[in-house]
């Protein structure tokens, strides 16, 4: 089975911080996503890749940035922590276009 | 903007019963259908994936596409408790997903 693994199950940031969320897949996929869930919104993607050094902004990555070094790693970075981006973030990955996405299991983050 | 559309519920069946859950979509260019299970706190699942008109069966599980009407359903017999959970259509955009809201179901005992 194809493992996506999220580096933190819970984390609190203060307001004004760098925030880095880590995530990692096993099984050589091209594509990863990385969304946010908050209640009565659904699932928001930020951004996606579909490799190594590509990224692509998704549709709410105002105060977010990725980076994809390595194929099997996707990085969200929070510049600036600000409270309206207390939330779960979930990490993606796909083999293609067509194929359904495997989650991690999610980090849920709450800045101060 | 690709919508992809379903009732927020909740949906409330008893124990043993078949659960009906709906899902439309926008764009009729959506070549993938999927139904992903998430329980309270926890990340989705994926339950099932249909690229074809018809029925799909797995298990307990049947999903139903129409692409005609643009509408993909997920059934659920027998219910059990244990599948209480939100339910998220996703159906494939020009390059990502495009998910629903989801349905929550509750089935009682």
């Amino acid at each position: 089975d194809v493992k996506v693994t999220q580096s933190s199950r819970y984390l609190v940031k203060r307001t004004g911080e760098k925030v880095f969320l880590e995530c990692v897949q096993d099984m050589d996929h091209e594509n990863m996503f990385w969304y946010r869930q908050d209640p009565g919104l659904g699932l928001r993607l930020i951004y996606f890749s579909y490799d190594v050094k590509m990224k692509e902004k998704g549709d709410i990555p105002e105060g977010y940035s990725v980076s994809r070094e390595k194929k099997e790693r996707f990085s969200l970075i929070l510049e600036s922590a600000s409270t309206n981006q207390t939330s779960m973030y979930l990490c993606a990955s796909s083999l293609s276009g067509n194929y359904g996405y495997t989650f991690g299991s999610g980090t849920r983050l709450t800045v101060v | 903007q690709k919508e992809v559309e379903q009732n927020s519920g909740p949906l409330s069946v008893p124990e043993g019963a078949i659960a009906s859950l709906n899902c439309t979509y926008s764009d009729r260019g959506s070549q993938s259908f999927f139904w992903y299970r998430q329980y309270s706190g926890k990340s989705p699942e994926l339950i099932m994936f249909i690229y074809s008109n018809g029925d799909k069966e797995d298990g307990r599980f049947t999903a139903q596409l129409n692409k005609a009407s643009q509408y993909v359903s997920l059934l659920i017999r027998d219910s059990q408790p244990s599948d209480s959970a939100t339910y998220l259509c996703a159906v494939t955009g020009y390059s990502t997903l495009t998910f629903g809201k989801g349905t929550m179901l509750l089935v009682s005992p």
